[in-house]
């Protein structure tokens, strides 16, 4: 059974960092992309980034482009989240999802159950 | 850019009844790369769809996609008390890479 596990949320000020990481089990991590997702409670969900199973390739939401940044340590089976200058409009629940094959353009076949940021003066 | 629309907004059903959820999206899907996820409250999204009509591993067969182009329905035959819950439908590989809908709610009526 696949299990996603994430942490790292917490409170930050505007402007400030956070990363967060996503301890994978149960899979050949490094045969599958992954992402991050983001939920603000009560509201839809918004894709954030992904990153290809050798790490090779990345993509990311507007919102977020230049500054996160996704990475993997396939030898942990782990995924993190690098964001920087942070808004508070970034705060949300943030799950990290499996695609569900090999290409990056597939659906997300297993979900963490999220780690809350919340950004607030 | 890819914009996903879904209708209704709240679906109040009881059990046994039929759901027909509706998904649109502003441009065509190319290869069907469209999914829905159930999502039921204080758990992370389910993945019940894929490929617009292919249920994913687990999922009861009362569940159904069907929907080409811009046009896209989840229909559950019967529903049981545990399909309550919020529905999102996805857009994957287009422009952006990957899009959610609004979601509809399923509640009881």
């Amino acid at each position: 059974e696949v299990q996603l596990v994430e942490s790292g949320g917490g409170v930050v000020k505007p402007g400030g960092s956070l990363r967060l990481s996503c301890a994978a089990s149960g899979l050949p991590f490094s045969d599958y992309p992954m992402h991050w997702v983001r939920q603000v409670p009560g509201k839809g969900l918004e894709w954030v980034s992904l990153i290809s199973g050798d790490g090779g390739s990345t993509g990311y939401a507007d919102s977020v482009k230049g500054r996160f940044t996704i990475s993997r340590d396939n030898s942990k089976n782990s995924l993190f989240l690098q964001m920087q200058s942070l808004r508070t409009e970034d705060s949300a629940l943030y799950y990290c999802a499996k695609g569900r094959t090999y290409y990056y353009d597939s659906s997300f076949d297993s979900w963490g159950q999220g780690t809350l940021v919340t950004v607030s003066t | 850019e890819t914009v996903l629309t879904q209708s209704p907004g709240t679906l109040s059903l009881s059990p046994g009844e039929r759901a027909t959820l509706s998904c649109r999206t502003s441009q065509s899907v190319r290869s069907n790369y469209l999914a829905w996820y159930q999502q039921k409250p204080g758990q992370a999204p389910r993945l019940i769809m894929h490929g617009a009509s292919s249920r994913a591993t687990g999922i009861p067969d009362r569940f159904s996609g069907s929907g080409s182009g811009t046009d896209f329905t989840l229909t559950i035959s019967r529903l049981e008390p545990e399909d309550f819950g919020v529905y999102y439908c996805q857009h994957y590989g287009g422009s952006p890479l990957f899009t959610f809908g609004p979601g509809t709610k399923v509640d009881i009526k």
